[in-house]
């Protein structure tokens, strides 16, 4: 069963905007982390944030955690084409399994 | 230093047949997890080994389903009597130690059932 909720499901902005997409959880967490998928296939981990973190940042990315709300943010900043993609974030309880939300589907257009 | 290989990359079978998949996990990584996606859903667990044995297992739909990792390195998703329900891509992911450790993807394996 899925665990999260990605909002939006899908997302369009002009390159050069930021791009904001949010996940929601239902259970405790050790960790959570985004993925990037691009056309259906392998995933690609963008980053990973503990369940003691409020707030990480990678490149143009910039992740946020609130466990109080089992909630969290995912930007990307300054977007280009090749951030097309989906993106999915995934939640680790305990267990070693990943639990993953439905996905945002983001377009950038030039 | 490559990633971690799925072998096809697509298959198409018939319903009732049986088929395997093949994941080659990356050097050294001791944890190994299949995944199952659905068209526009995200990946779902399968199941999950840690070295030669079957961690986790409570993923897998039904006795149809079956997954080895005989040697603890390369592993075999089984697919008995295949159902078109069945179709999807089939993703393995492996980690340095599994636990709280990244998981790396492969390109997945999608099956179609017809």
């Amino acid at each position: 069963s899925q665990q999260g909720e990605e909002d939006p499901q899908a997302l369009s902005i002009q390159e050069g905007e930021n791009a904001t997409m949010n996940c929601s959880y239902k259970t405790s967490i050790n960790n959570l982390q985004w993925y990037r998928q691009n056309s259906g296939r392998g995933l690609v981990h963008l980053i990973l944030i503990r369940s003691n973190e409020r707030e990480k940042h990678s490149g143009r990315l910039r992740v946020t955690l609130d466990t109080s709300k089992k909630s969290s943010s995912l930007l990307i900043t300054a977007s280009r084409a090749a951030d097309t993609a989906s993106y999915f974030c995934a939640t680790t309880q305990g267990a070693q399994k990943l639990v993953f939300g439905q996905g945002t589907r983001l377009t950038i257009n030039p | 230093g490559a990633g971690v290989s799925q072998t096809p990359s697509n298959k198409v079978t018939e319903k009732g047949k049986y088929v395997e998949l093949r994941c080659d996990p990356i050097s050294g990584h001791t944890a190994l997890y299949w995944y199952r996606q659905s068209l526009g859903q995200g990946p779902e667990f399968l199941i999950y080994f840690q070295g030669t044995g079957a961690a986790d297992d409570s993923g897998l739909p039904n006795d149809r389903f079956f997954a080895v990792r005989p040697e603890g390195s390369v592993s075999t998703l089984k697919i008995q009597r295949t159902e078109r329900g069945d179709s999807a891509v089939y993703l393995c992911a492996s980690s340095s130690e599994g636990g709280l450790s990244t998981q790396y993807f492969g390109p997945g394996t999608r099956l179609t059932v017809l």
